[in-house]
C-alpha cells in the first residue's frame, strides 16, 4: 500500500518570501511522486513529477521538489511567493509501473499575504 | 485543444434518486479515471478504464456505484439510490496511456449534493 502525509493543512507566507510545503510518503516500492495544484473553481493541474530520474525536479511557475529516499520526503519549494500561488496543493503518490490509481494527500492550503 | 469536460457542473438530487455524471476525455486519450473529493479532503480513486474496459474498480465504495465507457471515449458514472454521504465533487481525468509518468489531466468536476 502507498500513502502520503502532508504535514501542514495550512501555510501562510508573505509575497516575495520562500514557500515550503512538506510531504512524506510511504510506499512498498520506489514510487512515482507528483505535486498537483487546485485553484478555486478550477481543475487540478500538475505542477511537477518524480519518476526515478533526477531527484531534484523542476516544475511550472518556479516550483521545484526534491526526492529524498532516506527521509521518505518530497517537499515542494519556491524561492519567492507570488499572489497567484494562493491555492490548494496536493502531494500524490502512485506505483512506479504506471500512473493509474493516484493516491492523494489531504492537501495544504497556501495563503499569500500581500 | 479542448480539455476534459464534465457535465453537469452541479447536480442536486434527493436521497434515493438515481444520478448519472458524464465525462468527456481529451480526444485520443485511452485511459480515463474517476475520483471523488469530499469537502476538505484530497481526491480518492474510484475506477479507471483502459479503452472500454474497467481495468481497476477497487475504489468504488459499494454496488450502488457503476461506471461505463462503451466506446472507449465518453464515460458515465452512475449512482443508484443516492445517499447524503455521496455528496462530493466527482472528478474525471484522462491520460494518453497508463505509461509511467503520463500526466493525468483533470476536468473541473461535478458537484453532487444529495438532500
Amino acid at each position: 500500500a502507498q500513502s502520503v502525509t502532508q504535514l501542514d493543512s495550512h501555510v501562510s507566507v508573505s509575497e516575495g518570501t520562500p514557500v515550503l510545503l512538506r510531504c512524506n510518503y510511504s510506499s512498498s516500492y520506489s514510487p512515482s511522486l507528483f505535486w498537483y495544484v487546485q485553484h478555486p473553481n478550477k481543475g487540478l493541474q500538475l505542477l511537477l513529477k518524480y519518476t526515478s530520474a533526477a531527484t531534484l525536479v523542476k516544475g511550472i511557475n518556479g516550483f521545484e521538489a526534491e526526492f529524498k529516499k532516506s527521509e521518505t520526503s518530497f517537499h515542494l519549494t519556491k524561492p519567492s511567493a507570488h499572489m497567484s500561488d494562493a491555492a490548494e496543493y496536493f502531494c500524490v503518490v502512485s506505483l512506479p509501473f504506471g500512473n493509474e490509481k493516484l493516491t492523494f494527500g489531504t492537501g495544504t492550503r497556501l495563503t499569500i499575504i500581500p | 485543444g479542448a480539455g476534459v469536460s464534465q457535465t453537469p457542473s452541479n447536480k442536486v438530487t434527493e436521497k434515493g434518486k438515481y444520478v448519472e455524471l458524464r465525462c468527456d476525455p481529451i480526444s485520443g486519450h485511452t485511459a480515463l479515471y474517476w475520483y471523488r473529493q469530499s469537502l476538505g479532503q484530497g481526491p480518492e480513486f474510484l475506477i479507471y478504464f483502459q479503452g472500454t474496459g474497467a481495468a481497476d474498480d477497487s475504489g468504488l465504495p459499494n454496488d450502488r456505484f457503476f461506471a461505463v465507457r462503451p466506446e472507449g471515449s465518453v464515460s458515465t458514472l452512475k449512482i443508484q439510490r443516492t445517499e447524503r454521504g455521496d455528496s462530493a465533487v466527482y472528478l474525471c481525468a484522462s491520460s494518453l496511456t497508463t505509461g509511467d509518468g503520463d500526466e493525468q489531466y483533470f476536468g473541473p468536476g461535478t458537484r453532487l449534493t444529495v438532500t
